[in-house]
């Protein structure tokens, strides 16, 4: 595609439901990352991937955040049980290679926990 | 890990110039990233300093100094569609950490 893809871009859960967040990065580009944007913050780092492999996941907040990613492409972020502190918006970047190459955002999902 | 410190936010009037400081920590360090974000909308790369000096892309300019651990982003010819979010990230360990983003408001 021509750029990165979120879905959904809004969400809204209960409290205590689980959600998937989808990320369809850049076509051909290898590193992917998570970041958390709360209101009116910066972007905090949840995980990184290098193709299909997480070599960096020290920023998931919790043990009910996972992420996978298949084929060097779609990837998935998992959020279980959610709190109201999990509301935030989540984007996706990916870039070409690791290093200096600029990263490439998605249009985030909202996600709100009632 | 990696820290980075920058001002919340700055006002100016159209056609002034502006200068966002970033400093930094961070157990190795590849580069200097700034980023960019409208309202609403996603963030957007706008330069990226590996060396020291200054790096310029026409309006926007951007400036590194390694051992001082401090960079800054200069907006110059300020325009109200410069109104946006600022963030300063550091490449350091192949994971690109961001600053909490400076908020620049452009009056007429």
């Amino acid at each position: 595609g021509a750029g990165v893809s979120q879905s959904p871009s809004n969400k809204v859960t209960e409290k205590g439901k689980d959600v998937e967040l989808r990320c369809d990065p850049i076509s051909g580009h290898t590193a992917l990352y998570w970041y958390r944007q709360r209101l009116g913050q910066g972007l905090e780092f949840l995980i990184y991937f290098q193709g299909n492999s997480a070599p960096d996941k020290s920023g998931l907040p919790s043990d009910r955040f996972s992420a996978e990613r298949t084929g060097e492409s779609v990837s998935t972020l998992t959020i279980q049980r959610t709190q109201q502190e999990d509301s935030a918006v989540y984007l996706c970047a990916s870039s070409s290679r690791q290093g200096n190459s600029p990263l490439h955002f998605g249009n985030g999902t909202r996600l709100t926990v009632t | 890990g990696q820290s980075l410190e920058q001002p919340s936010e700055v006002t100016a009037v159209e056609g002034a110039i502006v200068q966002i400081n970033c400093t930094y920590q961070t157990s190795g360090f590849y580069g200097l990233s700034w980023y960019q974000q409208h309202d609403g909308g996603a963030p957007t790369f706008l330069s990226y300093n590996a060396l020291d000096g200054l790096e310029e892309t026409g309006r926007f300019s951007s400036f590194l100094s390694r051992s001082d651990s401090y960079g800054y982003l200069l907006l110059q010819e300020l325009q109200m569609k410069d109104s946006a979010s600022y963030f300063c990230a550091v490449l350091g360990d192949y994971k690109l950490s961001f600053g909490a983003g400076t908020t620049v408001t452009v009056r007429a």
